[in-house]
């Protein structure tokens, strides 16, 4: 079963410390995108890509966040330094787009939830 | 700019019943793409159901139907006879064909079946 695969799993830090998650997208998707899910905000896109290029990172604090994709089988998103309000679940999805609008399923990932103390 | 609105945050029903979550959409194209997804207690997003723009026919499968009305930007989802592994958290997708594969999610509807 092909598969959107996300490490780790589960992440507990300290305020301050570096956080990387990574996400292997499955083979052949070109359209990689990363959500953020709280009870508060639900689900808010973080940032997307389309053949690893950066399409929108504007719901990233761009003061801390950064995502990126160095090839194509791998995207990364990486906080630096984290905070306590930086915890959620976060999901990364990967589909096929022809770039005019996702027109088929998003795959999703299993989450990684990021605990900040 | 698009948006998705699901006004029900929770909804709770007794098994069997029949139950419709609501999902309101707002957008400027011609062309776009919506969809439902299911999140049950395990936390995995699950893809229900894709629909384009341009078709306006509901569709059923199974205990699950969807009426898509364009007049008033609307995709609710029914459950028919619900039954307790139905209870999740729906979300309502959005993807415009200008935002270039942006998919946006609406708040959730927070679905409760008890037995």
């Amino acid at each position: 079963d092909a598969r959107v695969t996300q490490t780790p799993r589960d992440k507990v830090t300290e305020m301050g410390q570096e956080v990387t998650m990574r996400c292997q997208p499955i083979l052949g998707h070109n359209t990689v995108f990363w959500y953020r899910q709280t009870m508060m905000q639900g689900l808010e896109l973080l940032a997307y890509f389309r053949n690893r290029a950066p399409l929108d990172d504007s719901g990233m604090p761009k003061d801390r966040f950064s995502a990126e994709m160095p090839d194509a089988t791998l995207a990364t998103l990486k906080i630096q330094p984290s905070e306590p309000r930086d915890s959620a679940v976060y999901f990364c999805a990967s589909a096929i787009s022809p770039g005019t609008g996702v027109t088929g399923e998003l795959f999703f990932g299993e989450g990684s939830r990021l605990t900040v103390l | 700019a698009q948006k998705v609105t699901q006004a029900q945050t929770e909804i709770s029903v007794v098994e069997k019943e029949d139950v419709t979550l609501d999902c309101v959409y707002e957008t400027r194209d011609t062309t776009y793409y919506l969809f439902w997804y299911k999140q049950p207690p395990s936390g995995e997003l699950v893809f229900l159901i894709r629909r384009n723009s341009f078709d306006e026919q509901n569709e059923i499968s199974g205990r699950y139907s969807w009426n898509f009305q364009k007049s008033t930007s609307s995709f609710n989802f029914t459950i028919t006879a619900s039954q307790v592994v139905d209870s999740a958290v729906y979300f309502c997708a959005l993807s415009e064909k200008t935002s270039y594969d942006k998919v946006i999610f609406g708040p959730g509807t927070s679905l409760s079946v008890i037995p």
